[in-house]
């Protein structure tokens, strides 16, 4: 089963605007993660951010993180054309800890389909 | 070298086929993943390897197998897929799970 849910599912702006994607998680997290698609090739990691943080940046991102609501969202600011993609939220849960290197599974939300018109 | 590798970036394979899909990282990261991702739906976990060890087995049919030569290979072995198997597959790595994943750009896998 998927861990978050993303609203919008698709959104559509003109080159300049704001962009802002919502997830919802079900259960605690220890970080939550954003990243890009790009025509269904793979993933880049944006940004991550820990349970004990409530906002970071990364040059024109700003994520946001409610744990009492079990939410984070991502801004993109001033978009650009290039910003076009689908985006993810995803947790990320610790499985082990060997040796000093853990490893995790990421559970994905459905995503967020951004258009951005020039 | 922050990248990792997979090759082919297209495949087209028939039911009888036995193909591989293969996934290279130079980064020292200590664990690989690959993920599954079926058109407009989000990545799902299938296999987790750490230390060359196969660690998490999301009870993916037998028809793959995975094989994890050494640190810096993950290999997909395919045989006697299924049409529904097309997707496209996703490998990662990472060194400290706390601290994201890097993935490669994925094969797009056709099984006709």
């Amino acid at each position: 089963s998927q861990q978050g849910e993303e609203d919008p599912q698709a959104l559509s702006i003109q080159e300049g605007e704001n962009a802002t994607m919502n997830c919802s998680y079900k259960t605690s997290i220890n970080n939550l993660q954003w990243y890009r698609q790009n025509s269904g090739r793979g993933l880049v990691h944006l940004i991550l951010i820990r349970s004990n943080e409530r906002e970071k940046h990364s040059g024109r991102l700003r994520v946001t993180l409610d744990t009492s609501k079990k939410s984070s969202s991502l801004l993109i600011t001033a978009s650009r054309a290039a910003d076009t993609a689908s985006y993810f939220c995803a947790t990320d849960s610790a499985l082990a800890n060997a040796g000093g290197t853990s490893y995790g599974k990421l559970t994905f939300g459905q995503g967020t389909i951004l258009t951005v018109h020039p | 070298d922050t990248e990792v590798t997979q090759t082919p970036k297209h495949l087209v394979m028939g039911m009888t086929n036995k193909k591989s899909l293969k996934c290279e990282q130079h980064m020292g990261h200590r664990a690989m993943y690959w993920y599954k991702q079926k058109a407009k739906k989000p990545p799902e976990l299938m296999f987790v390897y750490s230390y060359e060890k196969l660690s998490i087995n999301e009870s993916v049919p037998s028809r793959f197998s995975p094989e994890c030569p050494n640190s810096s290979l993950l290999n997909l072995h395919l045989h006697a897929l299924q049409p529904e198997d097309s997707a496209l597959y996703l490998c990662a790595s990472s060194q400290v799970w706390d601290y994201g994943y890097t993935f490669g750009s994925g094969t797009r896998l056709t099984v006709v």
